[in-house]
Parts: structure tokens; sequence; C-alpha cells
């Protein structure tokens, strides 16, 4: 049973342009959300959490927007750089449960 | 330095076989979770550690499947009888306590294969 689904195994988008990866939930329980990025051959890395209290967290190019009542959650990098060709994961967890879990992540290509 | 070091780096091995792969946190981190990535999956949750508590079980797939952290320390994770559906990237992470969960600190991963 999938908790966190990312539905989108892989995205396309031109240099500049607005990236926007999604995700989805089933836990209603889940009250803190986090994207970790992940190049090959290294461990995820951080990049933006957003708690159920809000429904839009900025970092630079970096806005996660939450929608609770679809159980939604967007990434969307704005514009979209070379560096960021990587694959994205969304995740989730519960504050009275300490485990995070994971979608299975999609792929970002950005092309020249 | 200063990041999650995982050993071995890479771990080839014989259908049967017990293998150990290793996780040093980021020192004073009192979190630390075992991970499993295999071929086109996500980050399948195995064990969580935080502090002198009871380990968070709950995600180990089988028996053979097992853990141990000295205090704040090093992690072992081991699996005994290995089969070819246990190979895949074996990730540890590790966060300063349990409010700072968002952010873990991943290492590179142990790529385990079974053959």
């Amino acid at each position: 049973d999938q908790q966190v689904k990312q539905n989108s195994p892989s995205l396309s988008v031109q240099e500049g342009r607005i990236s926007i990866l999604n995700c989805d939930y089933t836990n209603s329980m889940f009250d803190y959300f986090l994207w970790y990025k992940k190049y090959p051959a290294e461990g995820p890395t951080f990049l933006i959490s957003i708690s159920s209290i809000k429904d839009k967290n900025e970092d630079g190019r970096f806005t996660v927007f939450l929608n609770k009542s679809a159980k939604h959650l967007s990434l969307h990098i704005v514009p979209s750089q070379p560096g960021d060709s990587a694959v994205y994961f969304c995740a989730a967890s519960d504050s009275g449960d300490d485990k995070i879990i994971f979608g299975k992540g999609t792929r970002l290509h950005i092309l020249p | 330095g200063a990041g999650v070091s995982q050993s071995p780096s890479n771990k080839v091995t014989e259908k049967g076989k017990d293998v150990e792969l290793r996780c040093d946190p980021i020192s004073g981190h009192t979190a630390l979770y075992w991970y499993r990535q295999r071929l086109g999956q996500g980050l399948e949750f195995l064990i969580y550690f935080q502090g002198n508590s009871a380990p968070d079980k709950s995600g180990l797939p089988s028996d053979r499947f097992s853990a141990e952290r000295t205090g704040e320390s090093v992690s072992t994770l081991t699996i005994q009888r290995t089969q070819q559906e246990d190979s895949a990237v074996y990730l540890c992470a590790s966060s300063l306590d349990r409010a700072t969960l968002e952010k873990l600190f991943f290492g590179s991963g142990t790529q385990l294969s079974v053959l």
C-alpha cells in the first residue's frame, strides 16, 4: 500500500522554464512533507519542506504547495537550470510516528 | 568527514551468505534510519533508532534482517541467508533529534548485489 505516490516516473523541461513535480498521499495523519533531491551514486539531500498548517513554502527558486483537501503537494522550480536534473523524492511524516515515508521518485531532465 | 559514512560502498555476495552493512552517522545525531532502494523503486523504510528508545523495526521485510546500534553511534544492518531480491542500495540517514526529523542527512549507500 503506497502512502506517498509520485505518478510521473520522469519529466523533461526546457532550461529556463518552470518544472512542476507532483505528489499525492493517502494518509490523512501526515502533517509534514518534504522534498529530497538525489544525484546518481549519492544519497538524497533535503531540499524543502512544508508543515500541514501552511499551504505554501518558498525558498529561492523552489516553492512547495500543499493542498490538504486533495492530499496533494507539488514542487515548483523556476527557472529550471541544468543542475536541477536529478531524481526528486516526495516524503511525508506523521508527528505521532517517527517514520518518514518516501515516494518512488520522479526523474527530472532539464533540456538545453 | 562530517557526513554520514557507509561501508562498504559496494558488496557482491552469493545467495545464502550473510552480509553486514555499516553506518557511521553524523556525530551527535540521535536519530538513525535505514532505507532500501530496489531498482526502479522508491526509498523503503526498514528501521529507525532514536536515542536509547526501542527501535522501530516495522519496516524490516523478514526475520533475516536485523540491525543494531551502539548508543548514539555506529549502526550495523545484517542480512542473513541473502536472497537475490535483497539486491538493492541500502541507505543510512541520521538527524539531530526527533524535532529535526525533516532534515535527514543520507550517506551514499551500499550497493548490495546478490548473485
